[in-house]
């Protein structure tokens, strides 16, 4: 089936360690995107990318980073100098913008903790 | 700026009541998108419904109903005869039209989180 897979679904982070968040999608899709979600609050954009090798800040880029070296893949680095990380971290993919009406298709999240 | 409100944080109904979600958003732009997508407790959002701006036209599909009115800037989500298994958190998005190389970036909502009690 085709689809978007996070992992892990769960990860810790200790005080001054870079993690990375893994997504992958089987869709075809050149569009990638990731979003946080804190508790009782909407998601935000961190960082998309609209093709590979190529990606854009989104509203709340500081202290993340990004590749984008396959068309299937897309992770997500939350750096040391992300001095809150802890949040659901969703990736999502969509077809190429034609205008903004694309649909987004999600993975399941990831739950980012801080030990 | 754009700007996506939902008021409703959480709602709380016994099944088969209806339950009726408000969205209102701002933007300056003349073309866009809105969507809503829900999300389970498994954490995935899917994707429920897209309406444009120049389609003013309400619709139904199944058990769901939606009401876009541009003069006030809302697009409600219903859902009719609530089943337990509606229970989830709904967003409302909104699409930032414009530039190719934008991407298609969406503004969401703090989300409703709609609970169904048997």
């Amino acid at each position: 089936d085709g689809g978007i897979t996070q992992s892990p679904k769960y990860l810790f982070r200790k005080e001054g360690q870079n993690v990375t968040l893994s997504c992958e999608q089987n869709l075809n899709h050149d569009a990638m995107y990731w979003y946080r979600q804190d508790p009782g609050q909407g998601l935000r954009l961190i960082y998309y990318s609209q093709i590979v090798n190529d990606f854009q800040k989104g509203d709340i880029a500081e202290g993340y980073s990004v590749s984008r070296e396959k068309k299937e893949s897309f992770p997500l680095t939350v750096t040391s100098a992300q001095k809150n990380p802890t949040a659901f971290y969703l990736c999502a993919s969509s077809t190429p913008r034609t205008g903004g009406k694309e649909k987004l298709f999600f993975g399941s999240g990831t739950q980012l903790s801080v030990l | 700026a754009q700007k996506v409100t939902q008021a409703q944080t959480e709602i709380s109904v016994v099944e088969k009541e209806d339950v009726t979600l408000d969205c209102v958003y701002e933007t300056r732009d003349t073309t866009y998108y809105l969507f809503w997508y829900k999300q389970p407790p498994s954490g995935e959002l899917v994707f429920l419904i897209r309406r444009n701006s120049f389609d003013e036209q309400n619709e139904i599909s199944g058990r769901y109903s939606w009401n876009f009115q541009k003069s006030t800037s809302s697009f409600n989500f219903t859902i009719t005869a609530s089943q337990v298994v509606d229970s989830a958190v709904y967003f409302c998005a909104l699409s930032e039209p414009g530039i190719k190389a934008a991407g298609n970036k969406l503004t969401f909502g703090g989300g409703t989180r709609v609970l169904v009690k048997p």
